[in-house]
């Protein structure tokens, strides 16, 4: 059973903080992973996706994979409210068939 | 074109009725996918059609029932459908099925069942 773990929060930060949101993944053989981000109501937007370890930055938001540790983390930096919304982690199997989706992180950035 | 199209965007629909879901890309992908998604609670998936063929029916209820008429369309018709089925529901596509990349998401159907 492969599975994507995310803690649910809310994860609530002040605005201008950085908020870091965290997943972990039980396929060793995943190789594809992927934020989105979904407001309430709408449909999941993919926001950011990485490949390999290290970082990857797109404006304020970075991306950092460790695949020795199954560790798959999103900073956003100075948040601002309207990074308010819930952010799934989702992984690609090994043999790059199926997404996995974790159930979500609630993110909350206080004015 | 870098949009998937779901059509209609809000739908109620009583348990007796039959109502059909579209969903439309043209970004030369050749997977698409259903979900079906509850309140705070992530995309479950439902189907997978792979070059227009359905490669994964993860045990969805025959009042389900999936259509690629081609590679640009992906219908879902409903008939004889329980309150639970009320749902957020969402088309995706991704340009293959072992391509490796995310998945592109419509904006949904919000289907309400009474």
């Amino acid at each position: 059973q492969k599975e994507v773990e995310q803690n649910s929060g809310p994860l609530s930060v002040p605005e201008g903080a950085i908020a870091s949101l965290n997943c972990t993944y039980s396929d060793r053989g995943s190789q594809s992973f992927f934020w989105y981000r979904q407001y309430s109501g709408k449909s999941p937007e993919l926001i950011m996706s990485i490949y390999s370890n290290g970082d990857k930055e797109d404006g304020r938001f970075t991306a950092q994979l460790n695949k020795a540790s199954q560790y798959v983390s999103l900073l956003i930096r100075d948040s601002q409210p309207s990074d308010s919304a819930t952010y799934l982690c989702a992984v690609n199997d090994g043999a790059g068939n199926m997404l996995t989706f974790g159930g979500g992180t609630r993110l909350m950035v206080k004015p | 074109d870098t949009e998937v199209t779901q059509t209609p965007k809000h739908l109620v629909m009583g348990m007796t009725n039959k109502k059909s879901l579209k969903c439309e890309q043209h970004m030369g992908h050749r997977a698409m996918y259903w979900y079906k998604q509850k309140a705070k609670k992530p995309p479950e998936l439902m189907f997978v059609y792979s070059y227009e063929k359905l490669s994964i029916n993860e045990s969805v209820p025959s009042r389900f029932s999936p259509e690629c008429p081609n590679s640009s369309l992906l219908n879902l018709h409903l008939h004889a459908l329980q309150p639970e089925d009320s749902a957020l529901y969402l088309c995706a596509s991704s340009q293959a099925l072992q391509s490796g990349d995310g998945y592109t998401f419509g904006s949904g159907t919000r289907l309400t069942v009474v």
